[in-house]
C-alpha cells in the first residue's frame, strides 16, 4: 500500500512564525504536491515537484515556499505565517506514469 | 481558466436512499477524470479513474459514468448507508496542463 504521510495532524503556530510543514511518501513517486483545502473553495493547488531539488507553481504560491531535497520528502514552508494560511495543507504524490494520486491525512494549520 | 463544477455542493439522504451527483470538466484536452471519497479525518481515497468516454466504473454500491464529449460525469450510490457519509471529489486531468483540478466536491450525510 502507498503511504503519505505528515507530520502533525493538528499545528497552532503564531503570526510571524516561519512554519514547516512535512511530508513523506515511501513509494518512490516522483512527483509530490501540496495543497490547501478551505470550505467552500476545494482543493487548490500551492506547489509540486517532478523530481528532486525540482519545484514549481501551483495556483496559489503566494506566501509559501517548498523544499525537495530527497525524493520520498517534500516540504512546504510558511516564512512568515499569516492569519489568511489557516487552513487544512494537504500533502500527494503520483508516479509519473500514472494519473492517480495519493494523499496524506492533511494538517490542519491554525494561525492566531 | 479550466472549471470544474461540482453539484450539488451538499446532500442529506436517508439510509438506504439512491442518490447521484455531478462532476462537470472541460471537453477538450481530456485525459482522466478522478472520483476520490473523503471521509473526515482520513486522507481522500481514490474511487475511480476514467479515461475513455462511454466509461462506466463500479464499485460495490458505487458507480460511475463518463461522458467526454460533453464534459460530465456521475457518481451513483444504491442503498445509501451511512459509512458512505462523506465528501466526494472529482478532479479532471487534461494532461496538457499537467496537474489534476478539483472541483469543490459535493458533502453526502446519510441520517440512519
Amino acid at each position: 500500500d502507498v503511504k503519505v504521510t505528515q507530520s502533525s495532524r493538528y499545528l497552532v503556530k503564531r503570526t510571524g512564525e516561519k512554519v514547516f510543514l512535512e511530508c513523506v511518501q515511501d513509494m518512490d513517486h516522483e512527483n509530490m504536491f501540496w495543497y490547501r483545502q478551505d470550505p467552500g473553495l476545494g482543493l487548490r493547488l500551492i506547489y509540486f515537484s517532478y523530481d528532486v531539488k525540482m519545484k514549481e507553481k501551483g495556483d496559489i504560491p503566494e506566501g509559501y515556499s517548498v523544499s525537495r531535497e530527497k525524493k520520498e520528502r517534500f516540504s512546504l514552508i510558511l516564512e512568515s505565517a499569516s492569519t489568511n494560511q489557516t487552513s487544512m495543507y494537504l500533502c500527494a504524490s503520483r508516479t509519473g506514469q500514472s494519473y492517480e494520486q495519493y494523499f496524506g491525512p492533511g494538517t490542519r494549520l491554525t494561525v492566531t | 481558466i479550466l472549471n470544474v463544477e461540482q453539484s450539488p455542493q451538499s446532500l442529506h439522504v436517508q439510509e438506504g436512499d439512491s442518490t447521484n451527483f455531478t462532476c462537470s470538466f472541460p471537453s477538450s484536452n481530456f485525459y482522466a477524470l478522478h472520483w476520490y471519497r473523503w471521509e473526515t479525518a482520513k486522507s481522500p481515497e481514490a474511487l475511480f479513474v476514467m479515461t475513455l468516454n462511454g466509461d462506466e466504473k463500479k464499485k460495490g454500491r458505487i458507480s460511475a459514468t463518463l461522458n467526454t464529449k460533453e464534459g460530465y460525469s456521475y457518481l451513483y450510490i444504491k442503498g445509501s448507508q451511512p459509512e458512505d457519509s462523506a465528501t466526494y471529489l472529482c478532479a479532471y486531468y487534461g494532461g496538457s496542463q499537467g496537474n489534476l483540478i478539483f472541483g469543490k466536491g459535493t458533502k453526502l450525510s446519510v441520517k440512519p
